[in-house]
């Protein structure tokens, strides 16, 4: 257990609806990244957060995906109208800050999307 | 796309050595060579990183060549939980982009 907590573990949908996601980053890590892992490949990259303030997104965050840190600390992705092509592993990561030992991205176990 | 070529998959018997194989011919040098692994169903696990010197830890030992262009990940003596993928990671470790490029990585099965 690296000490990032996410919920819910697992939730399936039918297309259409909206879904939401929560993220609780290991206490004072004031980074936070969101990403996405489809059957057979590696994660990829989705979004990051220093502190409150969104810094970088990546063009796979279509319009139809928000994630927010509102206070800094706990984060959520939320998808709107899911398609089927969002059934995925959510996974967050986070970590202390910048510098070589302090920016090393600690992971939670994901939430795994799917939708019918 | 990822800045590393892994192969697909190794094997290895437990109580043994497994040395995994990364090449980033491309590295620049402000790049650091990071190192994960996941183990089914769960979230990716930090290892190690480096930036020229070898570096060890109580998970692996890695040795990074001399040219920075390739290097290995060690884990001294396997067990039957060290099956997972791992993944070898190029990143600038502070200022550029902060997120992590993961490729297929390679699928290591220990075998009792």
């Amino acid at each position: 257990d690296t000490g990032v907590s996410q919920d819910p573990r697992h939730k399936i949908t039918k297309r259409g609806q909206n879904v939401t996601f929560r993220c609780d980053p290991i206490s004072e890590h004031n980074r936070l990244y969101w990403y996405r892992q489809t059957l057979g490949q590696g994660p990829e990259f989705l979004t990051y957060f220093q502190n409150e303030a969104q810094l970088e997104k990546s063009r796979l965050l279509s319009d139809r995906f928000s994630a927010e840190r509102p206070k800094g600390s706990f984060s959520t992705l939320e998808i709107q109208r899911t398609e089927q092509g969002d059934s995925a592993m959510y996974l967050c990561a986070s970590s202390l800050g910048a510098g070589t030992e302090k920016n090393i991205q600690y992971f939670g176990a994901g939430t795994r999307l799917s939708v019918l | 796309d990822a800045k590393t070529t892994q192969p697909t998959s190794m094997d290895c018997a437990e109580g043994r050595a497994a040395n995994l194989p990364c090449n980033h011919s491309t590295i620049s040098g402000n790049e650091y060579v990071y190192w994960y692994r996941q183990i089914h169903s769960q979230g990716p696990q930090y290892i190690i990183h480096g930036l020229k010197n070898n570096e060890t830890n109580e998970m692996a030992s890695l040795i990074i060549t001399e040219d920075r262009k390739s290097s290995t990940l060690i884990l001294p003596h396997a067990t039957l939980r060290d099956t997972a993928v791992y993944y070898c990671i190029v990143r600038v470790a502070w200022g550029g982009s902060e997120k992590l490029v993961f490729g297929k990585g390679t699928k290591l099965t220990v075998n009792p």
